[in-house]
């Protein structure tokens, strides 16, 4: 199986405007998550869905949006890029949202915005 | 407010042993996990505690004493393929994960 997949693997954005990150897994789990990674600072969670159909925001939600219309899909959109929004976005999942279960990661997406 | 702390940078000897050690002040406590991450790469789960005490699990080992809010993990016979950052993660009271900025270990032959 794929596990996760995210798309694209990389984009140059210009500041203002919009673009949408991709996230599919096929693991059927109920979980999903955003976060960004960057230097010198641990993975930050952007937005989370619990359950298909629900959404919530993490530590820094500004300047982003999700949702979930089905299990396997949670993309991510930046409405008007700006530069502070270049990093490293990962996505991830795991069966539930309480008790012991790890998460698994997509391969990422490198954005950098100019 | 919360806070996961842990090493920017370690350096070991191919062979060696080595301890990461991640200090943790959190809303709650669910778990206490470990990850590695390769340079480029996604992070990979390595392991969870729950419970004070240490699990093993073939060359890797955890301890968690949740009364220090203390955890290390432990890399045993490290080889060239171990370096890598390790990244510790708490979850709080509402399941979700607190992340340290992770420790980067080189590993010199």
């Amino acid at each position: 199986t794929a596990g996760i997949t995210q798309a694209p693997t990389s984009q140059i954005l210009a500041a203002g405007r919009s673009m949408t990150l991709r996230c599919t897994q096929d693991m059927r789990h109920n979980a999903m998550y955003w976060y960004r990674q960057d230097l010198g600072l641990g993975l930050r969670l952007i937005h989370y869905s619990n359950t298909a159909g629900t959404t919530g925001k993490g530590e820094v939600p500004d300047g982003y949006s999700v949702s979930r219309a089905n299990t396997d899909d949670f993309p991510l959109t930046l409405a008007s890029a700006v530069p502070s929004q270049t990093s490293v976005y990962f996505c991830a999942s795991r069966v539930g949202e309480e008790g012991y279960n790890e998460q698994f990661f997509g391969p990422g997406t490198r954005l950098t915005v100019l | 407010g919360q806070n996961i702390d842990q090493p920017t940078e370690m350096t070991a000897t191919e062979g060696a042993i080595v301890q990461i050690n991640c200090t943790y002040q959190t809303s709650g406590f669910n778990g206490l996990f470990w990850y590695q991450q390769h340079a480029g790469e996604a992070p990979t789960f390595l392991s969870y505690n729950v419970l004070d005490g240490l699990e093993e699990k073939g060359r890797f080992s955890s301890f968690l004493s949740r009364s220090k809010g203390y955890s290390y993990l432990l890399l045993k016979e490290l080889q060239m393929k171990d370096s890598a950052s390790y990244l510790c993660a708490v979850m709080d009271s509402n399941y979700q994960l607190i992340w340290g900025a992770g420790t980067k270990l080189i590993i010199k032959p």
